[in-house]
């Protein structure tokens, strides 16, 4: 079956640091990617997403690109700010049946 | 505004009490999930349901039971033979026709059993 595989945490940078967490997935068929992140006390929030091979997701700064050939989606940020501290998933999906990540926590420092 | 909704936000229950967590959606998915989620860990799957009065159990079921007699609605019981039920309750739901779509997620309920 499906599954992924996260960088683990937790990761600490400093305001304006570059941001990278790897994510790497296997599948059968053709899977979607996507990047969740989940803010203290609350559900997860889609963050990005990409349907196809080179495909790139990107939203509030954060880019992914769906690499088949390196079974890969890391996320990556130029400059992250205190208000991106938060956890961090991977996940994909097989039809209606979804595979996540164990969570990257990230923390941002000013 | 179209969501998931998830009530109450944090629910206190002695042992050995079942409880019913509630989870809706307006936003015609098909298909919904319950998870769990314990401090520093990922998600597990509870049960999930593709159609209405149709379920099935994930990697821990063991101790929960669902209903799905409306496609708005996916109430999840914590029975008292769940060992150990102190947890963050998520419930999602997705569209089932759409291959590449994603999971939308409640707000989450904070189970506390003493």
């Amino acid at each position: 079956g499906n599954s992924v595989t996260q960088m683990e945490g937790p990761v600490t940078l400093s305001e304006e640091a570059f941001l990278t967490i790897n994510c790497t997935y296997t599948a059968t068929g053709y899977p979607s990617l996507f990047w969740y992140v989940q803010y203290p006390g609350e559900g997860l929030q889609l963050l990005l997403k990409a349907t196809k091979a080179d495909d790139k997701g990107s939203n509030k700064g954060f880019e992914a690109t769906y690499r088949k050939e390196t079974t890969s989606f890391h996320l990556e940020k130029g400059s992250v700010q205190v208000s991106d501290s938060a956890v961090y998933f991977c996940a994909t999906n097989t039809g209606n049946q979804f595979y996540f990540g164990t969570g990257t926590s990230l923390t941002v420092i000013p | 505004d179209g969501g998931i909704t998830q009530s109450p936000k944090y629910l206190f229950r002695k042992e050995g009490q079942n409880v019913t967590l509630s989870c809706e959606q307006n936003l015609n998915h098909d298909a919904m999930y319950w998870y769990r989620q314990d401090p520093g860990q990922g998600l597990r799957l509870i049960y999930y349901s593709q159609i209405v009065n149709d379920f099935q159990k994930g990697d821990i079921a063991e101790g929960y039971s669902v209903s799905r007699e409306k496609k708005e609605s996916f109430p999840l019981t914590v029975t008292s033979a769940q060992k150990n039920p102190t947890a963050f309750y998520l419930c999602a739901s997705s569209l089932t026709r759409d291959r590449v779509g994603e999971q939308y997620f409640g707000p989450g309920t904070r189970l506390t059993v003493t």
